[in-house]
């Protein structure tokens, strides 16, 4: 089972539409979690990090469940500079704290 | 502003040479570096980890022989591909860690798309 997954998409909304991504991830041991976003051919960026408790900036909200080792991330009010693909990631177990990456959702939002 | 920077951005090189690529920390010190790398439509593959001072951890299946990695100091580490082929054409992105928490930031490179002919 690959330690990150993600459900590579794509995704295909109009502006304005809601859009949700999902991802699981293998290691309970795992602590900390992100959302990075990846233009075509770029480095990844930071999105937000995600918290037990959930969070929100603007608007993008993050889910964590722990017990179902689940994350999910919530996109409102779609934008079509939103059009990326969206990396779910990991802490990777061992010292210097390296990360897990899924292999992205893509998502792709329309005029 | 960008905190990590990386150089070469791109490079086209024949096989059997070996091609330099520099990480650089911008306005924080990062003892612990990591290099990825990415082939088209996959998901970025940690290769290894630099350590500042000592050898790199490398992950399963990298050959540190081929990959060499040196972290002379706290803002700059350097992956060489020794003698490339065409296989190791892909896009290697550096990342280092602003802080000491497992929570901290990890800041990527621009990246470095190697193209081996």
């Amino acid at each position: 089972r690959k330690e990150v997954e993600q459900d590579p998409g794509p995704f295909n909304v109009p502006e304005g539409a809601t859009v949700a991504f999902n991802c699981t991830y293998s290691n309970s041991a795992s602590q900390s979690f992100f959302w990075y976003r990846q233009d075509c051919r770029k480095e990844p960026k930071l999105l937000m990090s995600v918290y037990s408790s959930g969070n929100e900036d603007g608007r993008f909200t993050a889910q964590l469940n722990r017990a179902s080792q689940y994350i999910s991330l919530l996109i409102r009010d779609s934008k079509l500079s939103d059009s990326a693909t969206y990396l779910c990631v990991v802490n990777k177990e061992g010292s210097g704290y390296a990360l897990n990456f899924g292999k992205g959702t893509s998502l792709l939002v329309t005029p | 502003g960008a905190v990590v920077s990386q150089h070469p951005s791109r490079v086209i090189c024949k096989s059997g040479t070996s091609v330099k690529i520099e990480c650089r920390s911008l306005d924080f010190q990062a003892t612990t570096m990591f290099w990825y790398r990415q082939f088209p439509k996959q998901s970025l593959m940690l290769m290894a980890t630099s350590n500042e001072g000592s050898k790199a951890t490398y992950e399963q299946g990298v050959e540190k022989d081929k990959f060499l990695i040196n972290h002379a100091s706290l803002t700059l580490s350097t992956l060489t591909v020794t003698s490339a082929h065409p296989e190791d054409s892909s896009f290697y992105i550096c990342s280092a860690r602003q802080g000491a928490s497992y929570n901290s930031p990890l800041h990527f490179g621009n990246g470095t798309r190697l193209t081996v002919t």
